[in-house]
């Protein structure tokens, strides 16, 4: 079947524009997890949605970053002002339910010049 | 809150060596490990899970890890390696922190294979 599906695949914005991150679970999958990745480290924790709430938002850096997942399927990363520091692969992750393993994106490289 | 290290960057082993790759986790329960291989321009596949039960699980590819307790370890073992393995790996650790659960990953260890 279908796997996690991250669109784009790649973009490069200019210092200060706003950017929308797109997922697509894979279908029944009620949890979605953001990560972002930056080189040579492991994925850091953004945001979890069980169903059309974020049950965790912890992981957002600040403000500029706000996700929505509005009918419980596809989700919506979107970075305000964005900055060269927010440069990196950012990947989407679903799972069947909580505590079951993550299947993940090919993720959405970003570069902020 | 759960976390974890993988104390070895890079590996480098020959091939039909055989491989171990470390990790600690700290979580005050019982966690829920898994072990991920990402491959260049990929995203992170699952090789193997351990959420009770036999601490010696079997993964994809002839991977295995065992849970040890006493450690606080799940290290990842593979008998003969192969070139194909090439790869980043990374471990994670599941749990419940604050009444919300999330996967908390280590920074990974990059495997490089001689031929």
């Amino acid at each position: 079947g279908a796997g996690v599906s991250q669109t784009p695949s790649n973009k490069v914005t200019e210092k200060g524009k706003y950017v929308e991150l797109r997922c697509d679970p894979i279908s029944g999958h009620t949890a979605l997890y953001w990560y972002r990745q930056s080189l040579g480290q492991g994925p850091e924790f953004l945001i979890y949605f069980q169903g059309t709430g974020a049950a965790d938002d912890s992981g957002l850096p600040n403000d500029r970053f706000f996700a929505v997942r509005p009918e419980g399927s596809v989700s919506t990363l979107k970075i305000q002002r964005t900055e060269r520091g927010d440069s990196a692969v950012y990947l989407c992750a679903s799972s069947l339910a909580i505590r079951s393993p993550l299947h993940f994106g090919n993720g959405t490289r970003l570069t902020v010049t | 809150a759960q976390s974890v290290t993988q104390p070895d960057i890079h590996i480098t082993v020959s091939e039909g060596a055989s491989l171990e790759l470390r990790c600690n986790y700290s979580y005050g329960a019982t966690p829920y490990l898994f072990w991920y291989v990402q491959s260049p321009g990929q995203g992170l596949q699952l090789l193997l899970k351990y959420f009770s039960g036999d601490t010696l699980v079997q993964g994809i590819k002839g991977f295995e890890a065992e849970f040890k307790r006493s450690q606080s370890s799940f290290n990842l073992r593979k008998p003969s390696v192969h070139w194909s393995d090439a790869a980043e790996y990374f471990c994670a650790v599941g749990g419940d922190t604050s009444g919300t659960y999330k996967y908390i990953f280590g920074t990974g260890t990059r495997l490089k294979v001689l031929a």
